[in-house]
C-alpha cells in the first residue's frame, strides 16, 4: 500500500526558509517521478515542482523558480522541498504526490499534506 | 501556458442523479487530461487519466470523455460520497502542469 507522509511545515516569517520532507513507502520510490503540489487556504490546486526518478529531470513553476529546490534521496525513500525567500503568497498546504505509471505527470497517490504559513 | 476552465462553478444535484462536469482548455491538450476528486480536509484522489481511463479502484459510475479542448467528467448515478470538489489537470507539453479552478458538487 502506497504511503506518503509530509513533514516540516510550520510558521515562518517572510524571507525565511523551510525544508519539507516526504517519506515514501509501499512502492518502488527509486523508480517513480515525484511532485510537490500546493493549495492555498480555500483555493485550488497549484503545481510547484517535479523530479524524475533519478533526479535527471527537474521542473519548477515560474512562481517558485530560483527560490525553491526539489530533491530526493532514493536511499532514504524521501522527497524534499527546500523553500527559501518565502512570501506570504507561498502560504498553503503542500502535498507530495507520486507520478502515475502511465505517465509521471499524472498524480496517482498523494500525502496528507503539511501546512506552511508565511506571516510576520 | 494552457488555461483550464471548469464549469459550472457549483453544481447542485441529488443522490441518484447524473452529474456532468466540464473542463475546457485554452489550446489543445490532446487526450492528456486527468480528473481528481477532493473531499474537505483530504488530499485529492486521481479518478481519470488520459481523458477516459479510470484509475485503480475508481467505481464504474465515473467516466471521462473528450479530446482536444473539451472534456467531460460524468458520474452516472450520484452516491452520497461523491459530493466533493472536482479538478481537471493537463500534462500536455509540460511544464507547467496546470489545474482547472474546480467544480463544487453539492447536495441539493
Amino acid at each position: 500500500q502506497v504511503h506518503l507522509v509530509e513533514s516540516g511545515g510550520g510558521v515562518v516569517q517572510p524571507g525565511g526558509s523551510l525544508r519539507l520532507s516526504c517519506a515514501a513507502s509501499g512502492f518502488s520510490f527509486s523508480s517513480c517521478g515525484m511532485h510537490w503540489v500546493r493549495q492555498a487556504p480555500g483555493k485550488g490546486l497549484d503545481w510547484v515542482a517535479s523530479i524524475w526518478y533519478d533526479g535527471g529531470y527537474i521542473y519548477y513553476a515560474d512562481s517558485v523558480k530560483g527560490r525553491f529546490t526539489i530533491s530526493r534521496d532514493n536511499s532514504k525513500n524521501t522527497l524534499y522541498l527546500q523553500m527559501n525567500s518565502l512570501r506570504a503568497e507561498d502560504t498553503a498546504v503542500y502535498y507530495c504526490a507520486k507520478g502515475h505509471s502511465s505517465d509521471w505527470a499524472n498524480f496517482d497517490c498523494w500525502g496528507q499534506g503539511t501546512l506552511v504559513t508565511v506571516s510576520s | 501556458e494552457t488555461v483550464l476552465t471548469q464549469s459550472p462553478g457549483t453544481l447542485s444535484l441529488s443522490p441518484g442523479q447524473r452529474a456532468t462536469l466540464s473542463c475546457r482548455a485554452s489550446q489543445s491538450v490532446s487526450s492528456y487530461l486527468a480528473w481528481y476528486q477532493q473531499k474537505p480536509g483530504q488530499a485529492p484522489r486521481l479518478l481519470i487519466y488520459d481523458a477516459s481511463n479510470r484509475a485503480t479502484g475508481i467505481p464504474g459510475r465515473f467516466s471521462g470523455s473528450g479530446s482536444g479542448t473539451d472534456f467531460t467528467l460524468t458520474i452516472s448515478s450520484l452516491e452520497p460520497e461523491d459530493f466533493a470538489v472536482y479538478y481537471c489537470q493537463h500534462r500536455s507539453n509540460w511544464p507547467p502542469i496546470t489545474f482547472g479552478q474546480g467544480t463544487r458538487l453539492e447536495i441539493k
